[in-house]
């Protein structure tokens, strides 16, 4: 599959909490992305990560990327309501198109 | 333009009649994609153009599903003999790179319900 799989499916956590979700995919990448959609409406590119690079930051967001386990993460620190979104992870590869998984949605309570 | 704008955002047809799904990319962006996205899920691959170049379109669902970008800006997803399965957001998308290496700018969408 070209698509990037999100784990987990939904995420519930309390304002000011730290968020984790993963992210796997089956075959070789230039890059990833992680993009993040709030109700329904477009979406919205938050970081890329090229493949020899390990970690990337961006205000509260940390992302990494493990080649070897085909896998990739992003942390959103300090949670606020307005992180209340899905997030996909699409990766890309040779084949210089973008395909989204289901995503996970994040749930953030005041 | 400063965004990414599609229109109609709304569109409601009856069954069999044929619609034009417009998207205007960010102004000198060289790729452009067609997503689609049922509710709640994630956006499903159309086609993507680099300049005026259609250069995958493997995600169109059938041949009832069309599209171009004739100048290399403006793109127009054509959908024929509309279908009640074809209610969904579509969405558009541009990049300032060739298709692969950058991120992607998305618009608003445009929401068909075919009744």
């Amino acid at each position: 599959s070209q698509q990037g799989e999100e784990d987990p499916q939904a995420l519930s956590i309390q304002e000011g909490e730290n968020a984790t979700m993963n992210c796997s995919y089956k075959t070789s990448i230039n890059n990833l992305q992680w993009y993040r959609q709030n109700s329904g409406r477009g979406l919205v590119h938050l970081i890329l990560i090229r493949s020899n690079e390990r970690e990337k930051h961006s205000g509260r967001l940390r992302v990494t990327l493990d080649t070897s386990k085909k896998s990739s993460s992003l942390l959103i620190t300090a949670s606020r309501a307005a992180d209340t979104a899905s997030y996909f992870c699409p990766p890309l590869g040779g084949y210089n198109k973008l395909i989204f998984g289901a995503g996970t949605r994040l749930a953030v309570h005041p | 333009g400063a965004g990414v704008s599609q229109s109609p955002r709304y569109k409601v047809t009856k069954r069999g009649q044929d619609v034009a799904l417009r998207c205007d990319p960010i102004s000198g962006h060289v790729s452009l994609y067609w997503y689609r996205q049922a509710l709640g899920q994630g956006p499903e691959f159309l086609t993507y153009f680099n300049y005026e170049a259609q250069q995958d379109k493997s995600g169109l669902p059938n041949d009832r599903f069309s599209a171009e970008r004739p100048e290399g800006s403006i793109s127009t997803l054509t959908i024929q003999r509309t279908e009640q399965r074809d209610s969904a957001m579509y969405r558009c998308a541009s990049s300032r790179v060739l298709a692969g290496t950058g991120e992607l700018f998305f618009g608003e969408g445009s929401r068909l319900t075919v009744l």
